[in-house]
């Protein structure tokens, strides 16, 4: 089946120890993104790449990159994680076609930073 | 700016009985509608869509209409399973932009 797959699924690191996050698709899709969803919250979008061309939100930290190296893989780093990111960190993918933008989720990252 | 307002939870029900959770919407034009599900640990899943006014969108039991008079996309099911419970997110999305803006989210409850 077509599917948006996130590697780990658990990830558990020190404070300041930078962490990559993996997001892989086989939708074959244009846009990819990166929701940070803190508990009981809503998913709070990072970034997007639409193609190759990256999209930052205004409030997202300098901490925060991301990679696509191609259209099927893209990478969340977090250069020197604080506890404040312990958090779910969703990959989506989606691609125009038409009025509708659906969203495709993939299962989540729980990153935990002790 | 867009945002999406939602019933607060937990809503808490018992198997069979009639599930609403109310969803309105602030919008400057027509946004596309989504209510998302995320069972525990997981990710989200889409449940059901609409892009105009008076579609409604259903899947697996569940239907919502887009009301524009009322800017609202309430989610309903008819009889609810145990196998429900879960997190509801509601969310918009407008044309031409990549972002969803979601709700709060309603933590869903259903008891045997």
């Amino acid at each position: 089946d077509a599917m948006v797959i996130q590697n780990p699924r658990y990830q558990v690191t020190q404070f300041g120890k930078p962490v990559t996050l993996s997001c892989s698709q086989t939708l074959n899709h244009n846009v990819m993104y990166w929701y940070q969803q803190k508990s009981s919250q809503a998913p709070k979008l990072l970034f997007h790449y639409y193609d190759k061309d990256f999209n930052n939100e205004a409030d997202t930290p300098d901490n925060f990159q991301s990679r696509r190296p191609n259209t099927s893989f893209c990478f969340l780093d977090i250069r020197s994680p604080g506890l404040g990111d312990t958090a779910m960190y969703l990959c989506a993918t989606s691609t125009p076609t038409g009025i509708i933008e659906t969203q495709y989720f993939g299962p989540g990252t729980r990153l935990l930073v002790l | 700016g867009n945002s999406v307002t939602q019933m607060e939870g937990p809503v808490t029900l018992s198997e069979e009985a009639f599930l609403t959770i109310n969803c309105t919407y602030t919008a400057t034009g027509y946004p596309s509608l989504f209510w998302y599900v995320q069972y525990p640990g997981e990710g989200l899943q889409l449940l059901l869509k609409a892009t105009k006014a008076d579609d409604k969108g259903s899947n697996k039991g569940f239907e919502a209409t887009y009301r524009k008079e009322t800017t609202s996309f309430h989610l309903e099911k008819g009889s609810v399973q145990v196998s429900d419970s879960a997190v509801y997110f509601c969310a918009l999305t407008m044309d031409s932009s990549y972002k969803l803006i979601f709700g709060s989210g309603t933590r869903l409850l259903v008891r045997p």
